[in-house]
This record gives C-alpha cells, structure tokens and sequence, in this order.
C-alpha cells in the first residue's frame, strides 16, 4: 500500500519559536497533500488542502499566515507552525492522495493515505 | 453543509461478537465511502471503501452502503480485543477529492 511519513514525530518548543513539519509520500506521488490537525478526544480538522507547484488553499478560520505550507515537489510537502503559542499544541497528521484529475472508475476510488502524524507541544 | 453522523460511543462487544458501526451523511451527491481505524494517539489508517450499493467485505471487516437511505456501516465479525479504537467514517462527493470526517465511533471488544 501506499506510504505516506512524517517528521519529526513530536517536537516540544518555547513559545514564539516556529517549527516545520515535514511530509512525504515514499513510493507514489502526491498529487495533493492535506494537513489536519486533531485536539484529544476530537475528530480530525483539516487545515489546508496543497496542490504541488500552487498555493494551498485554506479552510475556513485557519491563518494561512501562521501555518505555511509548501508543496514544493510531488513527494513533499511541508507545514511550518511560525510563531507557536501554547494553544497550538496539537497533533498534526498529514496525508495524501496520488490520483490527478479523475473520472469514473478512478474518481470513486480516489483514496487518500494517512502519515503517523505529528505532535506538537509549545510550552 | 456536509454532514456525517456517527455515534460517538462507546460501543462495547464482547470478544468473538460482531459489532455493527453506523454512519449516516447528508450530501446525496457522495460518491465514496471509506472507513479507517485510529488507535488511540495515532493516525488513521485505512481499513476499506466502498462505492457501490450493497456489501463489501474484505476478511472480517464488511462495509454496506444504501445511497438511497443514505448510510453506510461497518460490521467487524469475530472481534478482538486488538480492535478497539476508534472508527472514522468519510465521505466524498463525486468531483470532489476532499472527504468529510465523522467524529468517530469508540469500539471497545473487552475479552
């Protein structure tokens, strides 16, 4: 199946430090890569949504500004928390689909793989 | 709005029982169905999708769609303790490669 890996898998900061996460896919290419992030106990948020070669396209109530994310390659994709603070900590989980532009049978079976995530803790 | 509804549990079955996860969702356009299992303070991963009416079964695991009562389940046949965790139901709509998430049923098979 296809594997999608992270890094690190936890780091702890100060507050006001930024830290970057990364994202690969190790044997497909990701087309789209998405970035979630989940609280305990709490179902998944997705972030931001990122194509590679364009900008990531952000949901609702999230602050492009503060979580950069770059999908500079088929492969890799990166979030970069900038200027942390407690309430940030979080576990981020990213994942990844390989399909393009779809249709009919590919299109419904379209599957999107999980990466071990990520956890996050600012002090 | 897409919505998908799952309860959020616990559910408890006793070891070698079946257990019956449900999800119902309220975008008629969905095309795709997925399930994945997230351990606690782990990712989700993978454990079947299903697209087409009926059931789908894959060694224990059997996902069933109805588009028409729109609701899918998954019913996890001799259960073990190994398979507690919690159970993510996504849905997609055609055109679309964003799924939406459920919050996730807790399963608990106790031994």
């Amino acid at each position: 199946g296809a594997v999608v890996s992270q890094h690190p898998s936890w780091v702890i900061c100060k507050s006001g430090t930024s830290v970057k996460i990364e994202c690969r896919s190790l044997d497909f290419q990701a087309t789209t890569m998405f970035w979630y992030r989940q609280f305990p106990k709490q179902s998944l948020m997705l972030m931001a949504t990122s194509n590679e070669g364009s900008k990531a396209t952000y949901e609702q109530g999230v602050e492009k500004d503060k979580f950069l994310i770059n999908h500079a390659s088929l492969t890799l994709s990166t979030l970069t928390v900038t200027s942390a603070h407690p309430e940030d900590s979080s576990f981020y989980i990213c994942s990844a689909r390989a399909g393009g532009s779809l249709a009919g049978e590919e299109e419904v079976t379209d599957t999107q793989y999980f990466g071990p995530g990520t956890r996050l803790t600012v002090l | 709005q897409k919505e998908v509804e799952q309860n959020s549990g616990p559910l408890s079955v006793p070891e070698g029982a079946i257990a019956s996860l449900n999800c119902t969702y309220s975008d008629r356009g969905s095309q795709s169905f997925f399930w994945y299992r997230q351990y606690s303070g782990k990712s989700p991963e993978l454990i079947m999708f299903i697209y087409s009416n009926g059931d789908k079964e894959d060694g224990r695991f059997t996902a069933q769609l109805n588009k028409a009562s729109q609701y899918v389940s998954l019913l996890i046949r001799d259960s073990q303790p190994s398979d507690s965790a919690t159970y993510l139901c996504a849905v997609r709509a055609g055109g679309s490669y964003i799924p939406t998430f459920g919050r996730g049923t807790s399963l608990i098979v106790h031994p």
